[in-house]
């Protein structure tokens, strides 16, 4: 059982926009930023949005990032057939003293 | 260019020991924190442990702590994972992972490893 709540599937058709919602609490995403990372099977996570909206360089701008109150979202707009991976929202938690993740989100592009 | 590189994964024992090294190269290891994170197989991300940028705190998932002690050769800049008693659950590919902040620690992650597989199993 993740701390943030992800919901565990999404998909969308080519060009479509397609949002992955992050849920928490008072002591993660509600007093702490988000991030989001993108999965591709076999491979090492990548950092996709840092501090609830930032881009890392090289990130397109069709991944966008928000944050309100103890919930996040992750926007991809045109969507592309490689952005089909796993996604996956973190935050710090105050109570727990570490960072904590979602259960992760398998995206499909049909 | 930044690069992270786990070794030391492999199949070990209910209650041996087994110990991961990240070999960083591309920046300083001792100007960040920097982390441990697992994923068991077909699972989520799971944090495992951090260690502050000065060495000086660390911090660890209760499912670890007492068991698993992170740690660096400034020297080598590598980073180290030490498990011992380690349990079937402990089963997982071991990524570190640099912290994107210099000084406090958080839960952005810029830079990973490619990750190195443990196996626990008699």
């Amino acid at each position: 059982q993740s701390v943030l709540t992800q919901p565990p599937s999404a998909s969308g058709t080519p060009g479509q926009r397609v949002t992955i919602s992050c849920s928490g609490s008072s002591s993660n995403i509600g007093s702490n930023t988000v991030h989001w990372y993108q999965q591709v099977p076999g491979t090492a996570p990548k950092l996709l949005i840092y501090t609830n909206n930032q881009r890392p360089s090289g990130v397109p701008d069709r991944f966008s990032g928000s944050k309100s109150g103890t919930s996040a979202s992750l926007a991809i707009s045109g969507l592309q057939s490689e952005d089909e991976a796993d996604y996956y929202c973190a935050a710090w938690d105050d109570s727990l003293n570490g960072p904590v993740f979602g259960g992760g989100t398998k995206l499909t592009v049909l | 260019q930044v690069q992270l590189v786990e070794s030391g994964g492999g199949v070990a024992q209910p209650g041996r020991s087994l110990r991961l090294s990240c070999v960083a190269s591309g920046f300083t290891l001792s100007n960040y924190p920097m982390h441990w994170v697992r994923q068991a197989p077909g699972r989520g991300l799971e944090w495992v442990a951090d260690i502050s940028n000065d060495g000086g705190n660390e911090y660890y998932a209760d499912s670890v702590k007492g068991r698993f002690t992170i740690s660096r050769d400034t020297s080598k800049n590598t980073l180290y994972l030490q498990m011992n008693s380690l349990r079937a659950e402990d089963t997982a590919v071991y990524f570190c992972a640099r912290d994107g902040a210099t000084v406090v620690v958080t839960a952005s992650f810029d830079f990973w490893g490619q990750g190195t597989l443990v196996t626990v199993s008699s």
